[in-house]
């Protein structure tokens, strides 16, 4: 069975860290990419950031562009999200999505993972 | 990276056929054939129903379709069944980035 399984969220301080994980099972994990997709609750879905199944190409949203890092080891069959400088409007539900494609984005996420809650406040 | 355009509900009898509109612009919908549809029924993670504007991964029933025209893209589904009950997002590829539609509640009445 294909799993994702996120983890890693809980709450921070404005200005805080937070690293979030995402762990693959069921599939090739290095040939296929990898996103990020965030959701405040009740509202709708936010492209975070992408990162190809080499690891070679990433892309972020503008809204976390120079504050997130995606990244992932593919021994461990591993996804990361470093989130640095972290701000209210970054509290949302985390969710690690599968890309169909192995390299390229926007051709359909087909596997997402249950989501992690990041809650940021003093 | 603007969010795509949606209506905000859509609602239609079992049996009955509705159709979910995405309207984007020249530099994302209208520029490239990546536009994804998924279903998040409350308190679960979307699900993908439809890829590359018109194609259905494994396990989705027919009764979904996609279809692009211009700077909208739809989703149409048919024979409605309760368990269709759900929010649809489009998404669309658009320049090293992803934008999302902002999301329509579907109620089968």
């Amino acid at each position: 069975e294909v799993l994702l399984l996120a983890s890693g969220g809980g709450l921070v301080q404005p200005g805080g860290s937070l690293r979030l994980s995402c762990a693959a099972s069921g599939f090739s994990f290095s040939n296929y990419a990898m996103n990020w997709v965030r959701q405040v609750p009740g509202k709708g879905l936010e492209w975070v950031s992408f990162i190809s199944g080499g690891g070679g190409t990433t892309n972020y949203a503008d809204s976390v562009k120079g504050r997130f890092t995606i990244s992932r080891d593919n021994s461990k069959n591993t996804l990361h999200l470093q989130m640095n400088s972290l701000r209210a409007e970054d509290a949302a539900v985390y969710y690690c999505a599968k890309c169909r494609s192995g390299w390229e984005l926007g051709y359909g996420m087909d596997v997402w993972g249950q989501g992690t809650t990041v809650t940021v406040s003093s | 990276q603007s969010a795509l355009t949606q209506p905000p509900s859509v609602s239609g009898s079992p049996g009955q056929s509705v159709t979910i509109s995405c309207t984007g612009t020249n530099t994302d919908v209208g520029r490239y054939n990546r536009v994804s549809w998924y279903q998040q029924p409350p308190g679960t993670a979307p699900k993908l129903m439809i890829y590359e504007v018109t194609n259905r991964p494994s396990g989705v029933p027919d009764r979904f379709s996609g279809s692009k025209s211009g700077n909208t893209a739809s989703l149409t589904i048919s024979g409605l069944q309760a368990e269709d009950e759900a929010d649809y997002y489009c998404s669309s590829y658009t320049s090293s980035s992803v934008v999302f539609g902002g999301g329509t509640k579907l109620t089968v009445l």
